[in-house]
């Protein structure tokens, strides 16, 4: 089942802040977020593991609360180039290792 | 190191017509992975192959059939295309154990 993602669309000012989350009402093994220029394939940003460890690359990083089922993406001090479309991907336990369902996408745009 | 490779990069095809979507990796990884794309739908898998002679039905299967050629190779063929199946297709590919997924450049298909 697809997990869900908000806010669908987000836009900020250059050095905002912002929170996007995915959710899912399964229980999961991991969590991977990318991110997807205009015409371009998606890119790997980070993978969580349950037990909530928090992973972060730069300005951006995440968490993942086993319990809830659910995983957030921080991105701070937004710069142009965080602009684009983020997607959560959850891999469930007992599914083929590596096997992602992929979120709807959240809309991010950064301007000057 | 070519990384994922797909061809072609754009195609055109008319209700009824045939065709086979390319994809090969030079990672040597275990699993590659087809993906369509459509706005606001994010990414739903077609089909994946977890090993070398092996292929499973993803979320949306219908009108698709798939070939592990070898470990370098997955295709996607549409056997009849309709214009529902006019979309972004991303062929992925993933080494054992927990990482990232490395995606192609996409196949832009238009059914008329």
């Amino acid at each position: 089942q697809q997990p869900v993602q908000s806010p669908q669309a987000v836009i900020l000012r250059e050095g905002e802040d912002a929170v996007i989350n995915c959710s899912s009402s399964k229980a999961l093994y991991s969590v991977h977020w990318y991110r997807q220029k205009h015409g371009e394939a998606p890119v790997f940003l980070m993978i969580l593991l349950k037990g909530g460890e928090q992973k972060g690359h730069e300005k951006i990083s995440a968490s993942f609360n086993e319990k809830k089922q659910q995983s957030s993406l921080y991105l701070t001090a937004s710069q142009l180039s965080y602009s684009g479309t983020y997607f959560c991907g959850t891999e469930m336990w007992g599914t083929s290792y590596g096997k992602l369902t992929f979120g709807q996408g959240t809309i991010l745009t950064v301007h000057p | 190191n070519a990384g994922v490779t797909q061809t072609p990069k754009f195609q055109v095809l008319k209700t009824g017509q045939s065709m086979t979507l390319q994809c090969a990796q030079d990672m040597n990884h275990n699993s590659m992975y087809w993906y369509r794309q459509d706005p606001g739908m994010g990414l739903r898998l077609i089909y994946y192959s977890a090993s070398e002679g092996t292929t499973d039905k993803g979320e949306v299967p219908n009108g698709y059939n798939v070939s592990r050629l070898n470990k370098r190779e997955f295709s996607l063929r549409l056997e009849s295309a309709a214009p529902s199946q006019t979309s972004v297709y991303f062929c992925a590919s993933h080494p054992n154990g927990l990482y990232e997924q490395y995606f192609g450049p996409g196949t832009r298909l238009t059914v008329t």
